[in-house]
């Protein structure tokens, strides 16, 4: 199975200020036939179910706000919010789906 | 506007049964791939099983394996987890999920997800 590992696993921010979330997989999910990474973020906030934010690593799911960014190949992937709103703090989840089982990280709990 | 609802969930006794249910609605049911995850109660999300869009193909995580079965109808635009020897640490929060992509045999990422059934497994 790909594990995979966040950090950290908690970050506080300022309101406007810059959020970074770090996701490394224990194995590549970059499949070389087409170059694609294998790896969306979710948001989940308080009693509320995950939601899409991005998916192949860096495109940004319909309707998702451009201060959320996705970088990142191979193993090594962020998640950035430039700009941090009230509204954005939830726990962020990044998922591989180069391999089933498909494997989720630990969660980052993102406060201000 | 798509939409998942779970239904099913409950407190069952260890060893206990449960047929979870979700019925999709706002899209054609029967083009996507589904899935179930699940989240214990203050942890993170655990992928459960997936079906391929004919109910053709199935999959499971090994912590399931030989317990749970995923089905669909997708006559009746419905996912079905059959959850069986349940155990306490299947005690979560069950999502359901629905692949973008239509046709995949195997769900990649997950654009929709309902609000969940709770399972509680205790004596």
């Amino acid at each position: 199975d790909i594990v995979m590992t966040q950090s950290p696993d908690s970050l506080d921010v300022s309101l406007g200020e810059r959020a970074t979330i770090n996701c490394k997989s224990s194995q590549s999910v970059l499949y070389s036939s087409n170059n694609k990474n294998y790896l969306a973020w979710y948001q989940q906030k308080p009693g509320q179910p995950p939601k899409l934010l991005i998916y192949w690593a860096s495109t940004r799911e319909s309707g998702v706000p451009d201060r959320f960014s996705g970088s990142g190949s191979g193993t090594d992937f962020t998640l950035t919010i430039t700009g941090l709103q009230a509204e954005d703090v939830a726990v962020y989840y990044c998922q591989q789906y180069y391999n089933t089982p498909r494997t989720f990280g630990q969660g980052t709990k993102v406060e201000i | 506007e798509v939409q998942l609802l779970e239904s099913g969930g409950g407190l069952v006794q260890p060893g206990g049964s449960l047929r979870l249910s979700c019925a999709a609605s706002g899209f054609t049911f029967s083009n996507y791939a589904m899935s179930w995850v699940r989240q214990a109660p203050g942890k993170g999300l655990e992928w459960v099983s997936s079906i391929s869009v004919s109910g053709g193909s199935t999959y499971y995580a090994d912590s399931v394996k030989g317990r749970f079965t995923i089905s669909r109808d997708n006559s009746k635009n419905t996912l079905y987890l059959q959850t069986n020897s349940l155990r306490a640490e299947d005690t979560a929060v069950y999502y359901c999920a629905k692949d973008p992509r239509v046709g995949l045999n195997n769900p990649e990422y997950f654009d929709y997800w309902g609000q969940g059934t709770l399972v509680t497994v205790s004596s």
